[in-house]
């Protein structure tokens, strides 16, 4: 099964920030990665899908990028809305694997 | 408008079984792949299982194969997850999900004597 590592798990970060999670795929996944976001008691949310891609609605502060394995989801400048948990999920092969998860916080 | 809702959670004995539903609107239901993700309190997601939109083919994690099941019924726009001799671990919140971009609000799940 193929693995994702997902960093940090943890995430203080002020507004305005700019903030970067990362998910590194143990075996080659090619672009068939999608972030999600979460908030307490919600279902998750779609926010970048194809690794690169903006999902419906999303703002444009958020934004996805690959380098080999390594796979990352930046938020340009951190608004009070995006303090939430993010999964990153690998969707090349079932079993699908999310990574362990992120939770940004207000520092 | 798609909207997919979850039904069927509860408090069950450990060692019992359940079967959740997820009755999904606002979309055609057969053309999809549909997805169950579990939540276990304060943990992460976990991807369950899946089934083609024919309901012809059925992919599950490993640790969930043999005692859950995936089926679908497209004439009542309804997926189905069975669940059966349920133990503690289970205890979570189940989500059906439409591809990966629609999910229900998810529906809990406590196995407790």
């Amino acid at each position: 099964d193929i693995q994702m590592t997902q960093s940090p798990s943890s995430l203080p970060a002020s507004l305005g920030d700019r903030v970067t999670i990362t998910c590194r795929a143990s075996q080659d996944i090619g672009n068939y990665l999608r972030w999600f976001q979460q908030k307490p008691g919600k279902s998750p949310r779609l926010m970048i899908y194809g690794a690169t891609n903006l999902a419906a609605g999303v703002p444009s502060r958020f934004s996805g990028s690959r380098s080999g394995s390594d796979y990352s989801l930046t938020i340009s400048s951190l608004e009070s809305e995006d303090m939430a948990d993010y999964y990153c999920l690998q969707s090349k092969e079932s079993p699908f694997t999310f990574g362990s998860g992120t939770k940004l916080e207000i520092k | 408008e798609v909207k997919l809702v979850e039904s069927g959670g509860g408090l069950v004995l450990p060692g019992a079984s359940l079967k959740l539903s997820c009755i999904v609107s606002g979309f055609t239901f057969s053309d999809y792949w549909m997805r169950w993700v579990r939540q276990a309190p304060g943990k992460g997601l976990e991807f369950i299982g899946e089934i083609k939109p024919d309901g012809s083919k059925t992919n599950y994690a490993p640790s969930m194969k043999g005692r859950f099941t995936i089926s679908r019924d497209n004439a009542k726009n309804t997926l189905y997850l069975q669940m059966s001799s349920v133990r503690s671990e289970d205890t979570a919140t189940y989500y059906c999900a439409r591809s990966w971009d629609y999910w229900g609000q998810g529906v809990m799940v406590t196995v407790s004597s």
